[in-house]
Parts: C-alpha cells; structure tokens; sequence
C-alpha cells in the first residue's frame, strides 16, 4: 500500500544535540511538508519542497534544516538552535493536480527534550 | 491575513447522535479550499472532506457533511450518527493561496470529540 512513513516514532533530544527525523512516501508525490503541532493546538509549516532539490521556509523555520535529494524522501533536522523541539512532527505529501486534492499525512515523530 | 478559528475545544455527545464542530475563516481570496481532517489518538491526520468556495453544493462524504455559509465564513463540520470511534481531535484547516494549488494549509487550534456510549 502506498503511503507517508515516519521514523522514528518517539524521539529524545539531549541539549547541544542535532536530530533528524525521517520522511519517507511511496505514493510519488512531488511535494512534500512538515508540519509542527504542539499540544492543544493546531499544525504550522515548518518547511516543504515541491520538486527535488528545492525546498521553502514555512511561517516557522528557524532551527531547523532539511534536505530533498530524492523525490522519496523529506528528512527534517531539529538543529541546537531550536530552543523549544518538544513536539509532535508531521509529515505530508501532496499530489498536486486538482484543487481539491487533499494532503497525506505520516504518523507523526515524538520528539522531547531530555 | 488568513486565519482558521475553532472556538470549540471539547465537545461530548451521545453515541448515535448527530454533532457539529464549528469553524470560521477568514480570508481575502475570492476562491479558496476548506478541508477537514481527524486525528484518533495514533497521531495521524485523515482527511474527511473538502469543499471549495465556487462549489454550489454542500459537500458530504458518508457520515459527514460540511454545512457551508460563505458570508458568514463558516464551514461547520455535521457528523451524523455518531459512533464511538469518532472519538478524536478534529481540524478544520484551508488552502494557502488558491492560485498555486499547494499543500500549505492553515490550521485551526482543533476540537477534542468525545463519543458517550
């Protein structure tokens, strides 16, 4: 079946310390998000990448990196410089085409803060 | 700029009845989506419905339906004959600039439902 795969699940962050959370879909979208969402409250855009190689700040991009070498994949790096990681991560893709076309979503990355 | 609000943070009813999940946008486009998603206590968002601004009808899907009032901005979500696993957090989020057909959406703050037996 095809679809958005997240990994790791839950994630620890130590203080000082990069991590990165993986994003991987089989559904051969061109584009793809991150998204945050913290507790009670909705998702905000981190960053997205509509084609391979090319990637955009979202409303909420400082202390993090990503990368987009392959249309597959859509790794996220929480960065030391992100003074507050502890949060739910949420990865999407997205067809394109059609207005109406909805956006796919992982299961989401855990990440705290040790 | 544009903005979601769902002024609901919780909401309980009865197994088998009907409820709505209230949600108001603001925007200045004349053509925009509205979406709604569910999130269950996995994590993972599932989409519902979409229903654009130059759809002439209400949209539904199954049990749900999107009761529509464009000058009002609201975009309730109708979910009818509720059942236990509707039980989840439910968003209501719109499509970021309708021209470039992405998928940056805004999102509301979200409305917890909980399904009585």
């Amino acid at each position: 079946d095809g679809g958005i795969t997240q990994s790791p699940k839950y994630l620890f962050r130590k203080e000082g310390q990069n991590v990165t959370l993986s994003c991987e879909q089989n559904l051969n979208h061109d584009a793809m998000y991150w998204y945050r969402q913290d507790p009670g409250q909705g998702l905000r855009l981190i960053y997205y990448s509509q084609i391979v190689n090319d990637f955009q700040k979202g409303d909420i991009a400082e202390g993090y990196s990503v990368s987009r070498e392959k249309k597959e994949s859509f790794p996220l790096t929480v960065t030391s410089a992100q003074k507050n990681p502890t949060a739910f991560y949420l990865c999407a893709s997205h067809a394109g085409g059609e207005r109406r076309e909805k956006l796919f979503f992982g299961s989401g990355t855990q990440l705290s803060v040790l | 700029a544009q903005k979601i609000t769902q002024t609901q943070p919780g909401m309980f009813v009865q197994e088998k009845e009907a409820v709505t999940l209230d949600c108001t946008y603001d925007t200045s486009d004349q053509s925009y989506g509205l979406f709604w998603y569910k999130q269950p206590s996995s994590g993972e968002m599932i989409f519902l419905i979409y229903q654009g601004s130059y759809d002439e009808q209400n949209a539904t899907e199954g049990r749900y339906s999107l009761n529509f009032q464009k000058a009002r901005k609201s975009a309730n979500l109708v979910i009818s004959a509720s059942q236990l696993g509707d039980s989840a957090m439910y968003f209501c989020a719109m499509r970021e600039g309708w021209s470039s057909n992405t998928g940056k959406l805004i999102f509301g703050q979200g409305t917890t439902l909980q399904v009585k037996p």
